[in-house]
C-alpha cells in the first residue's frame, strides 16, 4: 500500500541546517509528485516545494533562498535541505503525494516529523 | 503568488447546526483547458495529517460524508458541513493548486460550543 514516512532530527541549532528524508513505498517517484508541506505549532499549513517525477523542482519563494528539495529514485527516498534555520522553522513537516493524472489532489501523506530550532 | 484569504478563523457550533468556511483567491483557479476548479478543501485532526474532503472545489472524495459541500467558482468557494458532528470538530484548510507556489488558507477551528 501506499505510505511516505518522514525521518530526521528532532532538535536543530539556530544557523544550522535542517536535512528530512521521506522514503515512500507503493508507488514509484518517477510516477508522482511528492511534495513538502510544514506546520508550526498551532498553526496553519505551508507549502514548502515539490518534487516532479521527471525531477523538476518548484519552491515557496519566502523559502527559495534557503531550500533545497532532491531525491534519490533507486532508495525511494525525497530529501529537503533548509540552511540558516531560525526558531520560527520549529514545527511539523511533512511529506505528501500529489496525483500527476487527474483529478490532482494530495491524496497521501506522512505522518510528520517534529523538528524544533533551538539551542 | 495566490493569495487565499479564508474565513473565519474560528467557528464555535453545537451538533445538528450547518457551518459554512469560505475562501476567497487572489486569482481565478479556473482552468480555461478543463473548466476545472483547483481548489481543494482539507481537514486536520489534531494530531493527524491532513485529509482531503473535496476536490476541483466541489467534487467529494471517496468516503467522506455527504454533508460536507464544497462549491464556488472562480475566486470564491465555500465549504459546508451540514448536520455537524462530534468527529466533524477539526481545522479545515483551503488549498489552491492553480499556479506554484502552492497555497493555503490560514485555516478554520471548528470548535464545540
Amino acid at each position: 500500500q501506499v505510505q511516505l514516512k518522514e525521518s530526521g532530527p528532532g532538535l536543530v541549532q539556530p544557523s544550522q541546517t535542517l536535512s528530512l528524508t521521506c522514503t515512500v513505498s507503493g508507488f514509484s517517484l518517477t510516477s508522482y509528485n511528492v511534495h513538502w508541506v510544514r506546520q508550526p505549532p498551532g498553526k496553519g499549513l505551508e507549502w514548502m516545494g515539490r518534487m516532479r517525477y521527471n525531477g523538476d523542482t518548484s519552491y515557496n519563494s519566502a523559502l527559495k533562498s534557503r531550500l533545497s528539495i532532491s531525491r534519490d529514485t533507486s532508495k525511494n527516498q525525497v530529501f529537503l535541505k533548509m540552511n540558516s534555520l531560525q526558531t520560527d522553522d520549529t514545527g511539523t513537516y511533512y511529506c505528501t503525494r500529489f496525483t500527476t493524472e487527474a483529478p490532482h489532489y494530495f491524496d497521501y501523506w506522512g505522518q510528520g516529523v517534529m523538528v524544533t530550532v533551538s539551542s | 503568488d495566490i493569495v487565499m484569504t479564508q474565513s473565519p478563523f474560528s467557528l464555535a457550533v453545537s451538533e445538528g447546526e450547518m457551518v459554512t468556511i469560505n475562501c476567497k483567491s487572489s486569482q481565478s483557479l479556473l482552468s480555461s483547458g478543463n473548466q476545472k476548479n483547483y481548489l481543494a478543501w482539507y481537514q486536520q485532526k489534531p494530531g493527524q495529517s491532513p485529509k482531503l474532503l473535496i476536490y476541483y472545489a466541489s467534487t467529494r472524495q471517496s468516503g467522506v460524508p455527504d454533508r460536507f459541500i464544497g462549491s464556488g467558482s472562480g475566486t470564491d468557494f465555500t465549504l459546508t458541513i451540514s448536520d455537524v458532528q462530534a468527529e466533524d470538530l477539526a481545522d479545515y484548510y483551503c488549498l489552491q493548486h492553480y499556479s506554484y507556489p502552492y497555497t493555503f488558507g490560514a485555516g478554520t477551528k471548528l470548535e464545540l460550543k
